[in-house]
């Protein structure tokens, strides 16, 4: 039990699909992150959400979309998806935004594939 | 925004062996976490050194921060299977805004 779950754990999607990522925690925290991991590269943070409101988009395609309609919640909205967006993405809190806002706690992840 | 390097990208190793790996960056660290992603879950959170030349011991886990903070190195003695996984560094401070920014890592095997 990691304090943060996310759903599904996999997800096989088309390219016209549309689905939506679940994150959930119940530390108490009020950061909550999404990352992006592929295979060959660092961990990308996506976007952060600090008390709810959105702190930083890291330059990510209007495909993805995040909603966090509370603290111990959020999504990623995923329409028109490109094969190259294969990935696991990681949820992630911490008490507060940034690295000086204690340490990431994670989830494990959805593993998706987009064919 | 620093960049962390990793090394190295993988190692496979028999039980019983010791190992090394290291994470390096052209900057001052103001400190530094590592974290391991065992197969199918997430990252997780193992030390963060703070001073420079710390060491810290977790079990059979030692990690050491350079003198000059922009080093560190995570020693395994007597590896075990249980070690398989992702060994990630990460600098808290070294993304923009802030933020957490990660190394590659490195991907540890370790078989029976």
């Amino acid at each position: 039990e990691t304090g943060v779950t996310q759903t599904p754990r996999h997800l096989v999607m088309g390219m016209t699909n549309k689905k939506s990522l679940k994150c959930e925690q119940h530390l108490g925290h009020n950061a909550m992150y999404w990352y992006k991991q592929s295979a060959k590269k660092p961990l990308e943070l996506m976007f952060v959400y600090n008390f709810k409101e959105q702190t930083e988009n890291n330059s990510v395609p209007s495909r993805f979309s995040p909603e966090c309609p509370n603290s111990s919640h959020l999504f990623l909205h995923l329409h028109t998806l490109q094969p190259e967006d294969s990935a696991l993405y990681l949820c992630a809190s911490s008490l507060t935004r940034g690295g000086s806002g204690g340490p990431l706690h994670f989830g494990n992840g959805t593993r998706l594939t987009v064919t | 925004t620093q960049l962390l390097e990793q090394s190295p990208q993988f190692l496979s190793i028999q039980e019983g062996e010791n190992l090394t790996v290291y994470c390096n960056s052209s900057s001052v660290f103001s400190s530094l976490q590592w974290y391991r992603q065992e197969p199918g879950e997430g990252p997780v959170l193992l030390v963060t050194v703070v001073t420079g030349g710390e060491v810290k011991k977790l079990k059979r886990l030692t990690f050491q921060f350079g003198d000059a903070r922009k080093d560190s190195s995570l020693h395994i003695t007597a590896a075990q299977p249980g070690d398989t996984g992702l060994y990630l560094c990460a600098d808290p401070s070294g993304g923009s805004q802030g933020n957490l920014i990660f190394g590659k890592g490195t991907k540890l095997s370790v078989k029976p």
